[in-house]
């Protein structure tokens, strides 16, 4: 059974960078034949895709977010991590990582517990 | 403002039927049959319910059924019961530069 579990800081000052990273048991990113990606959810608002990286460390991002966003892997590890720069309080959400399916993009079939993060001086 | 538009509620008596519209542009849903549904309850992280339009994942229920006709794509839920009651998102892939696009979220009550 694959797990994903998210940590990082749950509080962020504006203007500075979000780090956040997810740990992934239960299978290798290495194996292949998925997507690693971040999700956000803005308190009591919708999904946003961030964006996914591929275990050969190809990215791919939101547009509307791109200039801020990155995203690695460390497939030593088996983890991945989301960086946002010049973070804002419209920045502030619950952060998911999740399992995309590499065929289908808009497939994502695990999911982290999720963690807030709170921008606030 | 989401890319896909969904119905901000729904609701529905124990033992009804109720579908959950999913409206994209040619760009997304209308171009590509990959669609998938995610139930969300509250404080727990989605699950998806339903992938490539129609498809269920093992362990989600056969009253939960996907369809899709030119720019829409439909969720029903058949047979209510009272653990239904969530949120639903509808999510489609948006070709190689938008990649991937969510629906605003629909909150179905089971009344």
């Amino acid at each position: 059974q694959v797990q994903l579990q998210e940590s990082g800081p749950g509080l962020v000052k504006p203007s500075q960078t979000l780090s956040l990273t997810c740990t992934v048991s239960g299978g290798s990113i290495s194996s292949g034949g998925y997507y690693w990606s971040w999700i956000r959810q803005h308190p009591g608002k919708g999904l946003e895709w961030i964006g996914y990286i591929y275990y050969s460390g190809s990215t791919y991002y939101n547009p509307s977010l791109k200039s801020r966003v990155t995203i690695s892997v460390d497939t030593s590890k088996n983890q991945f991590s989301l960086k946002l720069s010049s973070v804002t309080a419209a920045d502030t959400a619950v952060y998911y990582c999740a399992r995309g399916d590499y065929y289908d993009s808009s497939q994502f079939d695990y999911w982290g517990q999720g963690t807030l993060v709170t921008v606030s001086s | 403002q989401s890319a896909l538009t969904q119905p901000a509620s729904v609701s529905g008596s124990p033992g009804q039927s109720i579908t959950i519209s999913c409206t994209g542009t040619s760009s997304d849903v209308g171009s590509y049959n990959l669609v998938s549904w995610y139930q969300q309850h509250p404080g727990k992280a989605p699950k998806l319910m339903i992938y490539e339009v129609s498809k269920r994942p093992s362990g989600v229920s056969n009253r939960f059924s996907g369809s899709k006709s030119g720019n829409t794509a439909s969720l029903t839920i058949s047979g209510l019961q009272a653990e239904d009651e969530a949120d639903y998102y509808c999510c489609s892939y948006a070709g190689s530069s938008t990649y991937v696009v969510f629906g605003g979220g629909t909150k179905l009550t089971v009344l």
